[in-house]
């Protein structure tokens, strides 16, 4: 089974611009997790998104935004790119079994360079 | 007070030796925790998860979990080089739809 999927790799933008990443899951998994990875912060939680709803947002600004299609598949979007949006961007994606006994696998990640 | 915390390090071990990592977490009503290894420039790789209270052993990996000391650990008996990697504890709790995770422990084995 393929594993968790991310494009692009990686991305190289200038303040004040967007930018959009994408994550393709396990096949069959329905939730989607995006996570920002810095060395000074860590793992920080974005959102998470299960059947095209979002179901839980962490403590991020509304600049960064995100959706999940109807086959599972889910994007990201920042706008207005600031420096400090530099990171390595996570997509997890989990099988929903319900009772919080929910295992994340990761894909590569997108490192994004704000200039 | 941090929802997952643990030691940053580096933690060095010799090669051959017990390696034991260390994670408490706040939240009293979480219920699954997870043990991840990165790479340096690589993602996040499932380890081991670990639900109930007690031991549970898979080949050189061993997770424990004590819930009313809010505590779980990860031991790696007979150390590698190759187990040289952040490690990374996550907690997950039924109602915030959420994985927690810690800031990491650098593990660095001595040859």
């Amino acid at each position: 089974k393929a594993g968790v999927t991310q494009t692009p790799r990686y991305l190289i933008k200038t303040r004040g611009q967007q930018v959009t990443l994408s994550c393709s899951p396990i096949s069959g998994h329905r939730s989607v997790s995006w996570y920002q990875q810095t060395p000074g912060q860590g793992l920080q939680f974005l959102f998470e998104y299960f059947s095209e709803t979002q179901r839980n947002k962490g403590n991020f600004p509304g600049r960064f935004s995100g959706r999940q299609f109807s086959n599972s598949r889910s994007e990201m979007n920042v706008s207005t790119l600031e420096l400090g949006d530099s990171a390595l961007y996570l997509c997890a994606s989990s099988l929903v079994e319900g009772q919080g006994r929910e295992t994340q696998y990761f894909g590569p990640g997108t490192r994004l360079l704000v200039l | 007070q941090k929802e997952v915390e643990q030691n940053s390090g580096p933690l060095s071990v010799p090669e051959g030796a017990i390696a034991s990592l260390n994670c408490t977490y706040s939240d009293r009503g979480s219920q699954s925790f997870f043990w991840y290894r990165q790479y340096s420039g690589k993602s996040p790789e499932l380890i081991m998860f670990i639900y109930s209270n007690g031991d549970k052993e898979d080949g050189r990996f061993t997770a424990q979990l004590n819930k009313a000391s809010q505590y779980v650990s990860l031991l790696i008996r007979d150390s590698q080089p190759s187990d040289s990697a952040t490690y990374l504890c996550a907690v997950y709790t039924f109602g915030n739809e959420k994985l927690t995770f810690g800031t990491g422990t650098r593990l660095t084995i001595i040859p």
